[in-house]
C-alpha cells in the first residue's frame, strides 16, 4: 500500500523556537496533503489542506502565520510551527492523497515545547 | 457542519469476545466512511473503507456496516485478541467538502488476555 513518511517522530524544544515537520509520500505522487492536530484522547482536527504548487487552505481558527505550510512538490509538504509556545504542544499528523483517492497517513510527530 | 460521534469512548473485554464499535454522523450525504486503527503515539492505519453506495465491507475478522440514511456505522471485530487493543476511529468524507475527513473521537479498546 501507499507509504507516507513523517519526520521527525518526536521533537522537544524551547519556547520561541520554530519547528519544521516534513511529510513525504514515498511511492505515489500526492496532489493533496493534509495536516491534522490531535490532543490527548481527542479526535483529529484538520488544520489545513495543501495542494501542490498552490497556497494552503486553512481551517477556521488556525493561524496561517503560526503554522506555515509548504507543498513544493508532489511528494513533499512541510509544516513549520513558528515561535512555538507550550500551548502548541500536540501530536501533528499528515496525510497524502491523489485526487479523490483515500488519504494515507504518516506516523505523526509528537511536539513538546518547554 | 458534520459531527461524528463514537460510542463507547472506551471498552474493555476478555480475549475471545466479539467487539462492537459504533459511529454516528449528522449529515448523511457522505461520500465514504472509513474505520482506522491508531496505536498509542502512532499514526492511523486504514482498516475498512465503505463507499456511500455500499452496505458493508469485510476484511478477515473485521466487518463494518453502513446505514447511510440513519447516519450510522458499526465495526465488528470477531474473536478479539490482545493485539486488537488500540483506539479505533471512524471518519466520513463529503464530495461537497472537497473530500475532507471528519473524525470521531475514537473508541479505545482493551482486550484482556
Amino acid at each position: 500500500g501507499a507509504v507516507v513518511s513523517q519526520h521527525p517522530s518526536r521533537v522537544i524544544c524551547k519556547s520561541g523556537t520554530s519547528v519544521k515537520i516534513e511529510c513525504r509520500s514515498l511511492d505515489f505522487q500526492a496532489t493533496t496533503m493534509f495536516w491534522y492536530r490531535q490532543f490527548p484522547k481527542q479526535s483529529l482536527m484538520l488544520m489545513a489542506t495543501s495542494n501542490e504548487g498552490s497556497k494552503a487552505t486553512y481551517e477556521q481558527g488556525v493561524e496561517k502565520d503560526k503554522f506555515l505550510i509548504n507543498h513544493a512538490s508532489l511528494t513533499l509538504s512541510t509544516l513549520t510551527v513558528t515561535s512555538a509556545h507550550p500551548e502548541d504542544s500536540s501530536f501533528y499528523i499528515c496525510s497524502a492523497s491523489r485526487r479523490e483517492q483515500p488519504q494515507h497517513f504518516g506516523d505523526g510527530t509528537r511536539l513538546s515545547i518547554l | 457542519k458534520q459531527e461524528v460521534t463514537q460510542i463507547p469512548a472506551a471498552l474493555s473485554v476478555p480475549e475471545g469476545e466479539n467487539l462492537v464499535l459504533n459511529c454516528s454522523f449528522t449529515d448523511s450525504a457522505i461520500y465514504n466512511l472509513q474505520w482506522f486503527r491508531q496505536d498509542p503515539g502512532k499514526g492511523l492505519t486504514s482498516l475498512l473503507l465503505i463507499q456511500s453506495s455500499q452496505r458493508e465491507q469485510t476484511s478477515g475478522r473485521l466487518n463494518a456496516s453502513l446505514d447511510k440514511s440513519s447516519g450510522r456505522s458499526t465495526l465488528y471485530i470477531a474473536a478479539s485478541q490482545p493485539g486488537d487493543s488500540a483506539t479505533y476511529l471512524c471518519a466520513v468524507s463529503h464530495r461537497s467538502n472537497d473530500y475532507k475527513l471528519s473524525f470521531g473521537a475514537g473508541t479505545t479498546v482493551t482486550v484482556r488476555a
